[in-house]
């Protein structure tokens, strides 16, 4: 059983345009992020949230929105895509509550990006 | 602010060599340590972790210890294989500030039949 799933894998698509990434959970964690992985492998955090509340916002473009319909969700919706948005998006879940530190993060398959 | 400094890559060995990639951290608290691989073409996955000074983690081979004196994780494995071959990342977590993590900057390890 996948434990962290996105959807698409790969997504390739013109300048301008709106989309989406879709992540799912089944290990029943509370807390769930979006990371962006650039081209060099550096991975920056997006967003986290616990149960369905927005916890961590980086500084990201407002282009960039998240949404949480349950716990086991994290969308990330991204409007007017540039070419600097090509990268590798990441979902990953924890059971952490906030403050505890401890967990293991566990990593979608990711989503590869491609903006033309 | 937390950061993870981590090793300078890519690092290219022979198989059966020793491995050491060298992290340091700096954190305003005490936090838990983690190494994780990335595999080609995948997402990223815990290989050991250590929640306090002077635990070891262990697994597969690959060890790191938490040392508080030197704000160090350095992953050690003493023969490694091709199939090692990965990105590796050091990142901490907090014990505060909602269990935000800080990531290296990831070192790349080839390792050459």
């Amino acid at each position: 059983d996948t434990a962290v799933s996105q959807t698409p894998k790969y997504l390739v698509t013109q300048m301008g345009n709106d989309k989406s990434i879709k992540c799912e959970q089944n290990l029943g964690h509370d807390t769930m992020y979006w990371y962006k992985q650039d081209s060099k492998k550096f991975l920056k955090i997006m967003f986290s949230y616990n149960n369905k509340e927005l916890i961590i916002n980086e500084t990201v473009p407002n282009r960039f929105s998240p949404k949480s319909p349950d716990k086991a969700h994290l969308n990330l919706h991204i409007n007017s895509l540039e070419l600097g948005d090509s990268a590798v998006y990441f979902c990953a879940s924890s059971q952490s509550p906030p403050g505890l530190g401890t967990d293991t993060q566990y990593f979608g398959p990711g989503t590869r990006l491609t903006v033309l | 602010g937390n950061s993870v400094t981590q090793m300078e890559g890519p690092v290219t060995l022979s198989e059966e060599a020793f491995l050491t990639i060298n992290c340091t951290y700096t954190a305003t608290g005490y936090p838990s340590l983690f190494w994780y691989v990335q595999y080609p073409g995948e997402g990223l996955q815990l290989l050991l972790k250590a929640t306090k000074a002077d635990d070891k983690g262990s697994n597969k081979g690959f060890e790191a210890t938490y040392r508080k004196e030197t704000t160090s994780f350095h992953l050690e494995k003493g023969s490694v294989q091709v199939s090692d071959s990965a990105v590796y990342f050091c990142a901490l977590s907090e014990h505060t500030n909602a269990g935000k993590s800080t990531f290296g900057d990831g070192t790349t390890l080839t390792v050459k039949p």
